[in-house]
């Protein structure tokens, strides 16, 4: 059964980089082609999409993080990670990774493209504060 | 953008009763590129319906959901007391993927 672990500070100073991991286990991160993305939930709010990582490394980010967002993926390691810069006491969240129902969208040229969808399979989350 | 709005912020029911949980879109959600998530108090959300009517594997049939042009329904038939919880719509035809702000079904 596919889990997904998210880790990391817990707490992190204003101006600073939130950095988070997600460990992926009972499956492999590379396998059937997969998209992976990280969700966040400030206290007591909804949720907000903040982007989405293939296998392969390409990413996808929401255009509000875009500047102070980077999304990896270490394949070795079966994780996939989160930088987010420059960050405030509005960054304070619960962080979530997730993984995408993904599905193959077309072949060209030798290579393929798929679609990333709906989040199937989620982390438990991981609170983080920002404060000095 | 699109922006999901879901209606009412709260909904007070019974056990036994049918809830209606409403997601309205600013604008077209084609190929029904909508999902649905459960949320408990500390856990994370859990999908539940996908394709705006697809349940996920696992979820109950009790849990069902509909669309009418922008307008997405969840409907859950007769309540259970594991069904008070946070409802979040989702849509992913188009980044960034937005959700609504959620409705709180919680007991009467």
């Amino acid at each position: 059964q596919l889990q997904l672990q998210e880790s990391g500070p817990g707490l992190v100073k204003p101006s600073e980089t939130l950095s988070l991991t997600c460990t992926v286990s009972g499956g492999s991160i590379s396998s059937n082609s997969y998209y992976w993305g990280w969700i966040r939930q400030p206290p007591g709010k909804g949720l907000e999409w903040i982007g989405t990582i293939f296998y392969s490394g390409t990413t996808y980010y929401n255009p509000s993080h875009k500047s102070r967002v980077t999304i990896s993926v270490d394949t070795s390691k079966n994780q996939f990670s989160l930088e987010l810069r420059s960050v405030t006491a509005a960054d304070t969240a619960v962080y979530y990774c997730a993984r995408h129902h993904t599905q193959l969208g077309y072949c060209s040229g030798g290579s393929c493209h798929y679609y990333y969808y709906y989040m199937d399979v989620w982390g438990k989350g991981t609170t983080v504060t920002v404060s000095s | 953008e699109i922006v999901l709005t879901q209606s009412p912020g709260t909904l007070s029911l019974s056990p036994g009763e049918r809830a209606t949980l409403s997601c309205r879109a600013s604008q077209s959600v084609s190929s029904s590129y909508l999902a649905w998530y459960q949320q408990k108090p500390g856990q994370a959300p859990r999908l539940l319906i996908y394709g705006a009517s697809s349940r996920a594997t696992g979820i109950p049939d009790r849990f069902s959901g509909s669309e009418s042009g922008t307008d997405f329904t969840l409907t859950i038939s007769r309540l259970e007391p594991e069904d008070f919880a946070v409802y979040y719509c989702q849509q992913y035809v188009s980044s960034p993927f937005t959700f609504g702000q959620g409705t709180k079904l919680e007991i009467k």
